[in-house]
């Protein structure tokens, strides 16, 4: 298993471009999240998604889009990048075990994205 | 959603058990505690889980008491592939997706 990945590592863009980060997982899992992290924070909920279809947001869900018409990929658009938007980025995954406790989040390397 | 607070960061020597407490105050009734640690450039990655009492696995121990209002992660003998950051967090997924709140978590550094 590859488990969770992401394309590309790094990216810069200038004010106002557009572009969509990739993110798959092969471990047949439900959910599917989109974070941020800036420097020496946490990480921030972007979009979420329980299945195919399925999407809801986030806790920071302005300036982002998400699909999701499979199980395995969920993309995250930038409509019109901006500034503030220059942060790393994590796709995670998990498999949904009801009564388990928290489902554990598989995360993948993450997306340096720099907004000029 | 439970908030955690637990310390900005911590210093440590190889060979060191170290302890890092999460207070959770207003825990509820369903809520797990869960730990994440995060390497430079990395994603965060799963060490360990609990509900009460104590939990041991290969990495870590999780060490919770009766009120579940704290726990302390417990890293046994560091090296210093230990440095990295370790998140505390609470809740429950029983209703359905889990919206995992990550603080800014304690920066650990492993000196030689």
């Amino acid at each position: 298993n590859a488990g969770v990945t992401q394309t590309p590592k790094f990216q810069v863009l200038k004010t106002g471009q557009s572009m969509t980060l990739q993110c798959a997982q092969d471990m047949n899992h439900e959910y599917m999240s989109w974070y941020r992290q800036d420097p020496g924070m946490g990480l921030r909920l972007i979009h979420y998604s329980v299945g195919a279809g399925i999407t809801d947001q986030g806790e920071v869900p302005n300036g982002y889009n998400v699909s999701r018409s499979t199980t395995e990929d969920f993309p995250l658009r930038l409509l019109s990048a901006a500034p503030s938007q220059t942060s790393v980025y994590f796709c995670a995954s998990s498999p949904h075990e009801a009564g388990a406790g928290t489902d554990t989040q598989y995360f993948g390397p993450g997306t340096r994205l720099t907004v000029l | 959603l439970a908030k955690t607070t637990q310390p900005i960061s911590m210093d440590s020597y190889e060979g060191q058990e170290v302890n890092i407490t999460c207070s959770h105050n207003n825990i509820a009734t369903n809520d797990y505690i869960t730990w994440y640690q995060q390497f430079p450039s990395q994603g965060p990655r799963f060490i360990i889980q609990g509900y009460k009492t104590k939990v041991t696995n290969e990495v870590a121990s999780l060490f919770i008491p009766a009120d579940r209002k704290s726990s302390t992660l417990s890293l046994p003998r560091v090296s210093l592939s230990d440095t990295a950051v370790y998140y505390c967090l609470v809740g429950d997924s029983g209703g359905g997706y889990n919206k995992l709140i990550f603080g800014a978590g304690t920066r650990l550094a492993v000196h030689p």
